[in-house]
């Protein structure tokens, strides 16, 4: 069966320092990876995805994500994080030809602080 | 910009009533979700459909029913309300295939007393 575990619940981070919130995913058929962003009280917004071509992926308000196939982990990264960057964010896989039902991570909520 | 509204922002409905969530997209979409969020849990799909009067089970579909009569609204349907089903409920539409984005409401948060 396929499933994504997001490997940190929390990640507490300083203004201004790097983080990764990483995501690994099960699947024995090709997938499509997701990364979706929920601010408070509010829903989901699609951050990035990855489908096929370069394994890095570039997305809305500078971060970015690297799929590795040997790895079957798809890590998203922002060098620099604002308050504003305080949310939860949820890996999500995709499976090929099942119509665009979408298997999520667990969430992992980052807090910025000052 | 695509729109997808859920009927109530919150809700408090009392054990064995019968509750409706609707959800209504904008955007001509032919996907439509239902999930529910819970801490820890992330999010599990309850139902979805590809077209109207068309539904399939997703992973938690005990305890729910949905309706898609016209393409642009899907109803989640609790035939009697339990306590376990107090949560976050998130509806999603998407267009066509497997790779398109999936644009969600703002979610309803249901108690269930």
């Amino acid at each position: 069966a396929q499933s994504v575990t997001q490997l940190d619940s929390q990640v507490p981070v300083f203004e201004e320092a790097p983080v990764e919130l990483r995501c690994n995913y099960s699947s024995s058929v090709s997938v499509y990876l997701f990364w979706y962003v929920q601010y408070p009280n509010q829903g989901l917004q699609l951050l990035l995805k990855y489908l096929s071509g370069s394994t890095l992926v570039k997305g809305i308000n500078g971060f970015e994500a690297e799929f590795n196939k040997s790895q079957t982990s798809f890590h998203l990264r922002k060098p620099s994080v604002h308050i504003s960057d305080t949310a939860e964010y949820f890996c999500a896989v995709s499976l090929y030809n099942q119509g665009g039902k979408l298997i999520f991570g667990q969430g992992t909520e980052l807090s910025v602080k000052p | 910009d695509v729109k997808v509204t859920q009927s109530s922002r919150y809700l408090v409905k009392r054990t064995g009533e019968k509750v409706f969530l609707e959800c209504v997209q904008d955007m001509d979409h032919e996907n439509m979700f239902w999930y529910r969020q819970d801490p820890g849990l992330g999010l599990r799909l309850i139902y979805f459909s590809y077209d109207v009067k068309m539904k399939e089970k997703g992973d938690i579909p005990e305890g729910y029913s949905v309706s898609r009569e016209k393409k642009e609204r899907f109803s989640l349907i609790l035939e009697s309300a339990s306590t376990n089903q107090t949560s976050m409920y998130l509806c999603a539409s998407s267009f066509g295939t497997t790779y398109n984005e999936q644009f969600f409401g703002p979610g309803t948060r249901l108690t269930v007393l």
